[in-house]
């Protein structure tokens, strides 16, 4: 089943903070976040696995609650070049890996203005 | 940029029509996973391809096919096109070293009519 993301759409300015959840209805092995921007291929962002700590890089973080099957990315301090369509993209936890056959969400539009 | 190149970029076929699309994963990865992603979407998992061989199907018809060849490259084939077949097909390569992560190409825009 196609986790659930929210909100669907955010509008920031520079500088500010936001948040992107993941939910889903089934136990999860790994939660992967990617980045589309406008006629663009999806750019890997991070992946975070079951029984792993919280990823980050720069202004970019996440977390994986596997009691709640959720995951948030945080993106700090934005800046115009985050603009894009987020993406989270789950393997179910049937013993491990599926090797990239993700389950994508809907994506969440995020704009980010000057 | 990925590595992964697709071809054509875009592509318009008629309702009934057969079409092939390409796929040239990034050097050194064994792995192909091919999605469909509709307009406003996320994209969704066609097939994966490992070592030539079909290594998991999503929920898609057998009229989409698939090969794998020696040097990891892949090809995607969708028979007797349907107006619903409208959308981007992504390609997207990777390495089984646990940790998957996927390196997308810039897709390939199919329009049936």
């Amino acid at each position: 089943q196609q986790p659930v993301q929210s909100p669907q759409a955010v509008i920031l300015r520079e500088g500010e903070d936001a948040v992107i959840n993941c939910s889903s209805s089934k136990a999860l092995y790994s939660v992967h976040w990617y980045r589309q921007k406008h006629g663009e291929a999806p750019v890997f962002l991070m992946i975070l696995l079951k029984g792993g700590e919280q990823k980050g890089h720069e202004k970019i973080s996440a977390s994986f609650n596997e009691k709640k099957q959720q995951s948030s990315l945080y993106l700090t301090a934005s800046q115009l070049s985050y603009s894009g369509t987020y993406f989270c993209g789950t393997e179910g936890d049937a013993g491990g890996t599926s090797y990239g056959k993700l389950t994508f969400g809907q994506g969440t539009i995020l704009t980010v203005h000057p | 940029e990925t590595g992964v190149t697709q071809s054509p970029t875009h592509l318009i076929k008629t309702r009934g029509q057969q079409v092939t699309l390409r796929c040239s994963s990034q050097s050194g990865h064994n792995t192909v996973s091919w999605y469909q992603q509709a307009l406003g979407q996320g994209p969704q998992f066609i097939f994966q391809y490992y070592r030539e061989e079909e290594n998991g199907r999503g929920n898609f018809p057998p009229r989409f096919s698939g090969l794998q060849f020696p040097n990891y490259s892949s090809e995607l084939n969708v028979n007797a096109l349907e107006l619903d077949d409208s959308a981007l097909y992504l390609c997207a390569s990777s390495y089984r070293d646990g940790s998957e992560k996927l390196f997308f190409g810039s897709g390939t825009q199919l329009s049936v009519l």
